[in-house]
């Protein structure tokens, strides 16, 4: 079946490492999407992507850093510049065109980012 | 740029009863979408409706319906005959149609909702 994977569910990041979370879809999207969710602020953008070797910052994105090498794939690295980087990371994937755009996002099962 | 709002942190309802969860949206566009999304404990996001800004028919999907004034920018959803399932945190987004926005969704804070048995 087509989806969205993201790895690993949970991760554990020590003050001052860099760390990257997996997104991988299968669904031949174009569009691909990160999101942080805290409690009380919904979801924020934090990069996207509409075609490979291409990408956009979000509302977010320092801190963060991301790459398109490949359609299926859009890693999402948090640096040690992320001050606060503990939160629910999620990722998303639109198929491309303005006709599509009333299908919304397909998205991942999420992140949970910790600092200890 | 476009701004999505839901005034209500928490909401509850009883089981078999219906509830209300209100969201209001600030944008200058006239052609965009508007979601609601699920995200029960588990944090998978499920997709529960979606409205097209140009059609003034209320989208309908079961016991999910909304109530979408556009000159008001409000994009309400009601929730017949709840369900213990339906208790989750939910999210009404924006999307606009313009190819420069990205296909990004813009979401509101969200609205928890127990459903009491």
């Amino acid at each position: 079946d087509g989806g969205i994977t993201q790895s690993p569910k949970y991760l554990f990041r020590k003050e001052g490492q860099n760390v990257t979370l997996s997104c991988e879809q299968n669904l031949n999207h174009d569009a691909m999407y990160w999101y942080r969710q805290d409690p009380g602020q919904g979801l924020r953008l934090i990069y996207y992507s509409q075609i490979v070797n291409d990408f956009q910052k979000g509302d977010i994105a320092e801190g963060y850093s991301v790459s398109r090498e490949k359609k299926e794939s859009f890693p999402l690295t948090v640096t040690s510049a992320q001050k606060n980087p503990t939160a629910f990371y999620l990722c998303a994937s639109s198929p491309p065109g303005v006709l599509t755009g009333s299908m919304g996002y397909t998205f991942g099962s999420g992140t949970r980012l910790t600092v200890v | 740029a476009q701004t999505v709002t839901q005034s209500q942190p928490e909401m509850s309802v009883q089981e078999a009863e219906t509830v209300t969860l209100s969201c209001t949206y600030d944008t200058s566009e006239s052609d965009y979408y508007l979601f609601w999304y699920k995200q029960p404990p588990s944090r998978q996001m499920i997709l529960v409706i979606r409205q097209e800004a140009y059609k003034q028919q209320n989208a309908t999907e079961n016991r999910f319906s909304v109530n979408f004034q556009k000159a008001a920018k409000s994009f309400s959803l009601k929730i017949s005959d709840s369900q213990l399932g339906d208790a989750a945190m939910y999210f009404c987004a924006y999307r606009s149609r313009a190819r420069n926005q990205g296909g990004k969704l813009i979401f509101g804070q969200g609205t928890e909702l127990s459903v009491k048995p």
